[in-house]
């Protein structure tokens, strides 16, 4: 059984740079990509980017100036950085498994348990 | 971006109930199109992928159809477990965009 667990920093200020890692337990970790996802309070779900085993990254136009992605496969671990944050960027962060690739879709198979990030002066 | 716009936002329904969610994209994306479930204070649930195909384990009350821009959820007796927040999901073309979810109240 394929798990990700994720931690990191939960408080943070303005201008601060987020650090979030995710570890993969089960599976393969270099058959797949690893994504992440954040979700502000309340509100609906936003995709980061992805990498895979190699270090090869796809991120979010949106915040691409800011994304970090890192690989480490002797840990099965992925990381997040997220540079210059602000209160637009309070969210639940997830990672997840994906997008998994099958036939004409591609999609997220399992996730993390999510971590809560609050910027805040 | 692929534009991702669900209908209603929200509605309530009881047990036994027959639901229908709609997805409406942007453009063309085919059968490029995934379902996910949030129950509170959860990761979301993978449901439906390539806009038909029930991933393994969930419950054959739920299916998906359509193709090209319009999609449908449906439950076809909502069971009180199914009272969560559903996402869509467009893997056509990156940037990967959700829909803003419908939430099922009681």
């Amino acid at each position: 059984q394929v798990q990700l667990q994720q931690w990191g920093a939960g408080l943070l200020k303005p201008s601060e740079t987020l650090s979030l890692t995710c570890a993969v337990h089960g599976g393969s970790f270099s058959g797949y990509h690893w994504s992440w996802i954040r979700q502000p309070p309340g509100k609906g779900l936003e995709w980061i980017g992805e990498i895979n085993h190699s270090g090869s990254t796809n991120y979010n136009p949106s915040l691409k100036s800011r994304v970090t992605m890192s690989v480490d496969t002797s840990k099965n671990q992925f990381s997040l950085k997220l540079s210059s944050v602000t209160a637009a960027d309070t969210a639940l962060f997830y990672c997840a498994r994906g997008p998994v690739a099958a036939g004409l879709a591609a999609y997220f198979d399992y996730w993390g348990q999510g971590a809560l990030v609050t910027v805040s002066s | 971006d692929i534009q991702m716009t669900q209908s209603p936002s929200s509605l309530s329904a009881s047990v036994g109930d027959r639901v229908t969610i709609a997805c409406r994209a942007g453009q063309n994306i085919f059968t490029y199109l995934n379902w996910y479930q949030q129950t509170s204070g959860k990761a979301p649930k993978l449901l439906i992928y390539a806009a038909s195909s029930l991933q393994t384990g969930v419950p054959s009350r739920f299916s998906g159809s359509g193709s090209g821009t319009d999609f449908t959820l449906t439950i076809s007796s909502l069971q009180p477990e199914d009272f969560a927040i559903y996402y869509c999901q467009q893997s056509y073309s990156s940037p990967l965009t959700f829909g803003g979810g419908t939430k099922v109240e009681i």
